[in-house]
C-alpha cells in the first residue's frame, strides 16, 4: 500500500506570498493532521481534520487554513508568507488509532 | 512551560549501552503517550505507545508515571541504528484535539 504522499517536496515563495501543500492520506484513512517542524525542534501540531470537519487547531494564527476532501486528501493553505514560516511541513494519516503515520513533507523556504 | 519538555540531549554512546530518555508533560488532559522516531531529514515513525503498566518491545521500554507526569523510554544494548532523534509525544481528545511534541532528543551511537 502506498503511504501518505505530499506535495510539492520542496517550494520557495517570498514574503507576502500564498502558499497551499497537498496531502494525500494512506487508503482507508479518514484523519489527517498538519505539522510544522523547524530546524532544531518538535513537529508543531497544526490542525486535525476527521471526515472533512476540523477536529483539532493548534497555536497557529489564522493565516493559516486547510481543508479536507471527500476523497480524504487535504491541503493546507498560508496566506501573507513570512520568513519564519520557512519550515518541513508534515501532514499525516491515522486509522481509527492514534497512531500517525507520516508523509516525507513538504520543505518551505520563504525569502 | 512546554507542554511535552524532554532531556535536551544530545546523547553520545558506545554501541551496547543502555540509554535513557526522559519526558515530563503539564496538560493533564492528556490522554495517550507514544515515543517517535525521526531520522536525520526524514519524517517521524511511530516506536511505541506508552502505557501505565509499562511496555516493552525487544530492547526498547517504555513508562508512563501520570502521578509525576513523567514519561520514559529505556533503549538497552544501543544498536548503530538506534542513532537518531527521539520524540516524546502526548495526544489530548476532547472538543479541541490536539497532538503535542517534545523538542526531541538527538542519539548517537559509536562503535
Amino acid at each position: 500500500d502506498a503511504g501518505v504522499t505530499q506535495s510539492p517536496t520542496h517550494l520557495i515563495k517570498t514574503r507576502g506570498q500564498h502558499v497551499t501543500l497537498r496531502c494525500s492520506p494512506i487508503s482507508g484513512h479518514k484523519s489527517v493532521s498538519w505539522y510544522q517542524q523547524v530546524l532544531g525542534q518538535g513537529p508543531q501540531f497544526i490542525f486535525q481534520y476527521y471526515e472533512k470537519e476540523e477536529r483539532g487547531r493548534g497555536n497557529f494564527p489564522d493565516r493559516f487554513s486547510a481543508r479536507q476532501f471527500p476523497n480524504y486528501s487535504s491541503e493546507l493553505n498560508v496566506n501573507a508568507l513570512l520568513l519564519g514560516d520557512s519550515a518541513l511541513y508534515l501532514c499525516a494519516s491515522n486509522p481509527d488509532s492514534p497512531q500517525q503515520y507520516f508523509g516525507p513533507g513538504t520543505r518551505l523556504t520563504v525569502t | 512551560r512546554k507542554e511535552v519538555e524532554q532531556d535536551p540531549g544530545p546523547f553520545n554512546v558506545p554501541e551496547g549501552a543502555t540509554v535513557a530518555f526522559n519526558c515530563t508533560y503539564s496538560n493533564s488532559a492528556s490522554q495517550s503517550f507514544f515515543w517517535y522516531r525521526q531520522d536525520c531529514r526524514k519524517e517521524p515513525k511511530l516506536l511505541m505507545s506508552v502505557y501505565s503498566s509499562g511496555n516493552e518491545d525487544g530492547r526498547f521500554t517504555a513508562q508512563l508515571n501520570r502521578a509525576s507526569q513523567y514519561i520514559s523510554l529505556l533503549i538497552r544494548d544501543s544498536k548503530l541504528s538506534d542513532s537518531a532523534t527521539y520524540l516524546c509525544v502526548g495526544e489530548s481528545g476532547g472538543s479541541n484535539y490536539k497532538l503535542t511534541f517534545g523538542k526531541g532528543t538527538l542519539l548517537t551511537v559509536n562503535p
